[in-house]
């Protein structure tokens, strides 16, 4: 069965600095997508960055990059130059392609607070 | 502004209650879903409906019961929900269907927070 795991509940990080948040993901199938959501204390989940199970480069959109490390099944986030506005709860997911359900699986989420 | 809008934002219902959560979007999405969002739990797939049919029912009990009327409209009719059922229940939508592949993103409301008393 496909898993999503964040180990690290809550992180911390200082305005400016660059700070990784890591996800592995278990999956037998060959064919999947990775992807990072943020979730301020608004509710609404914003769609940050994807990574294609077959892209061989790094995902990167703007300050954050997608570490992807296909042999660990690793798909940690870094977000680069903090801000103060990046305090929020992050989640990685992932979609199977392999079957027809389209289905979204979401790890438990990280916290993360940027101090001034 | 979020593209998918959730209506009402804030629900407090009874047991015996019967209400609806409204989810529109004018993205020109085609797959519309439901997830529940509980504390200290990953996000709950509960219903997919893929060209305004329903793919998906992620083995969810009959109290919930979702109704796709077009694809820009999903509702979430309640009742007789348990407190258990307290949660933020997200919409989200994608523009392509649930069997295409490559990346198929999700854009979300902001979510209904329902407390059942």
């Amino acid at each position: 069965a496909q898993k999503i795991t964040q180990t690290q509940p809550g992180m911390f990080v200082q305005e400016k600095e660059a700070v990784t948040l890591d996800c592995t993901y278990d999956t037998s199938d060959q064919s999947y997508g990775l992807f990072w959501y943020k979730q301020p204390s608004s509710g609404e989940m914003i769609f940050l960055i994807y990574q294609g199970s077959y892209d061989e480069q790094n995902a990167t959109e703007g300050r954050y990059s997608l570490n992807f490390q296909k042999a660990r099944k690793s798909a940690n986030l870094v977000i680069s130059a903090s801000q103060l506005g990046d305090s929020a709860m992050y989640f990685c997911a992932m979609r199977d392609y392999s079957g027809n359900t389209g289905k979204l699986i979401f790890g438990q989420g990280t916290t993360l607070q940027v101090k001034p | 502004e979020t593209g998918v809008t959730q209506t009402p934002r804030h629900l407090v219902m009874g047991m015996t209650n019967k209400k609806s959560l409204k989810c529109e979007q004018h993205l020109g999405h085609n797959a519309m879903y439901w997830y529940k969002q509980s504390a200290k739990k990953p996000l709950e797939l509960m219903f997919v409906y893929n060209f305004k049919e329903q793919t998906e029912n992620n083995s969810v009990p009959s109290r919930f019961s979702p109704e796709c009327p077009n694809s820009s409209h999903l509702f979430l009719h309640l009742h007789t929900l348990q407190p258990e059922d307290s949660a933020l229940y997200l919409c989200a939508s994608s523009l392509r269907g649930v069997s295409d592949s490559g990346a198929n993103v999700l854009t979300f409301g902001a979510g209904s927070r329902l407390t059942v008393l």
